[in-house]
Order: structure tokens, then sequence, then C-alpha cells
């Protein structure tokens, strides 16, 4: 079975323009979150699907944030317009028996 | 509230040696689960564990060890003969809702 698939794997771009994430999670998982890790804040958790269904997006930011998934097998994490701290490694993960499955993350450069 | 607390911010030892990271746990739930991840180098997660609140007996596979005691609280993971290969960053983590809360990582350095 194929992992968790997310790109573009690195991204740089200038403030303000608009980034988009993806993400592909493992087929017949139903639970999809999204990530962020930097070194001053670790691990934290944007916001997570159930059934395509989004549960908690308590932990996104700012307005500038949005994440969508329009079917089981796709999802997006887009920041518009983009801030040099939004810097980070972005990470999807996908779930159907508790334990997480990541994908190898997406770096984002805002300049 | 749940919480995980990795105290070790980063440990150094020397190939061979053997080496126990420490995760103590705060809980309201009376049954749950805990996972430990490896972020090697590289950056990716690495899933090594689940456990059960309600299965205390030490687990094994190979070199690593876990052991959970709900007396203290406690999740540590112990690496036996330690390699190059293990120099990462160790996450313990705990289930919130149907969330993952993750601590803050300990990374761990193996020195030839």
């Amino acid at each position: 079975d194929a992992g968790v698939i997310q790109s573009p794997r690195h991204e740089v771009t200038e403030m303000g323009q608009e980034v988009t994430l993806r993400c592909k999670p493992i087929s017949g998982h139903d639970y999809l979150f999204w990530y962020r890790q930097t070194m001053m804040r670790g691990l934290e958790l944007l916001i997570y699907f159930n059934n395509n269904v989004p549960i908690d997006d308590s932990g996104m930011p700012e307005d500038r944030f949005s994440a969508k998934m329009p079917n089981a097998s796709f999802s997006t994490l887009k920041i518009q317009p983009s801030e040099p701290r939004d810097s980070a490694v972005y990470f999807c993960a996908s779930s159907n028996t508790g334990e997480l499955f990541f994908g190898e993350g997406s770096r984002l450069t805002v300049l | 509230a749940q919480k995980v607390t990795q105290a070790q911010t980063e440990i150094s030892v020397v190939e061979k040696e053997d080496v126990t990271l420490d995760c103590v746990y705060e809980t309201r739930d009376t049954t749950y689960y805990l996972f430990w991840y490896k972020q090697p180098p590289s950056g990716e997660l690495v899933f090594l564990i689940r456990r059960n609140s309600f299965d205390e007996q030490n687990e094994i596979s190979g070199r690593y060890s876990w052991n959970f005691q709900k007396s203290t609280s406690s999740f540590n993971f112990t690496i036996t003969a330690s390699q190059v290969v293990d120099s990462a960053v160790y996450f313990c983590a705990l289930p919130r809702d149907d969330k993952i809360i993750f601590g803050k990582g300990t990374r761990l350095h193996i020195l030839p």
C-alpha cells in the first residue's frame, strides 16, 4: 500500500503569494490531519477531518489558512496570503485505528 | 487536561550504550493509548508503537523496549546497544478526543 503522499515536498514563495499544499491519505483511512512543525512550537495540529468533514479547526492560526477535503482521497491546505512566519514543515497524516501515518511533509519557505 | 511531557530536550550517548527516553503523561481518561514516533534527520515521522493503558506488560522489539507504568503515568522508551542510525528526534504522544497530542520531543545523538 502506498503511504500518505504530500506535494510539493519543497515550496519557496514570496510574501503575499498563495500557497496550496496537497495530501493524498492512505486508502481506507477515514481520518486526515494537518500538522505544522517549527522549531519554536514543535508539532501543532492545525485541523482534522473525519469522513471528509472538518471536525476541529481550532488550531488553524488565522483566516489566511483554509483546508478542504473534497473527497476521501484528497485534501488541500491553502495559505493566502502567505507570510514569512508561515515558514514551516507541514505534515499530513491519516488514520483508521488510532495511530497516525504521516506523509513526508511539505517544507514551506516564505521570503 | 491531556498532556505529554518529555523533559529531556537533548541526549547524547556513545554508540553501543543503552539510553532511555522519558515520557510522562496526564490524562482524564480511564482507558487510553500512548504512542512513540521517530523523526530521523531526513524529516519523516515514523510510527514506532501504540500501547493500550490496560496492557502494562513491557514491550520489546529488537533493541527497542517500552516500559509503561500507570502508577507513575510514564511510558519510557529504551534503546539497547544504541547505533548511529538511532539518532533522531523521538516523540511521545497521547490522544485527546480524536486528536493526537505530541510532546516536544527528545533529540537523541548517538556518537560513533
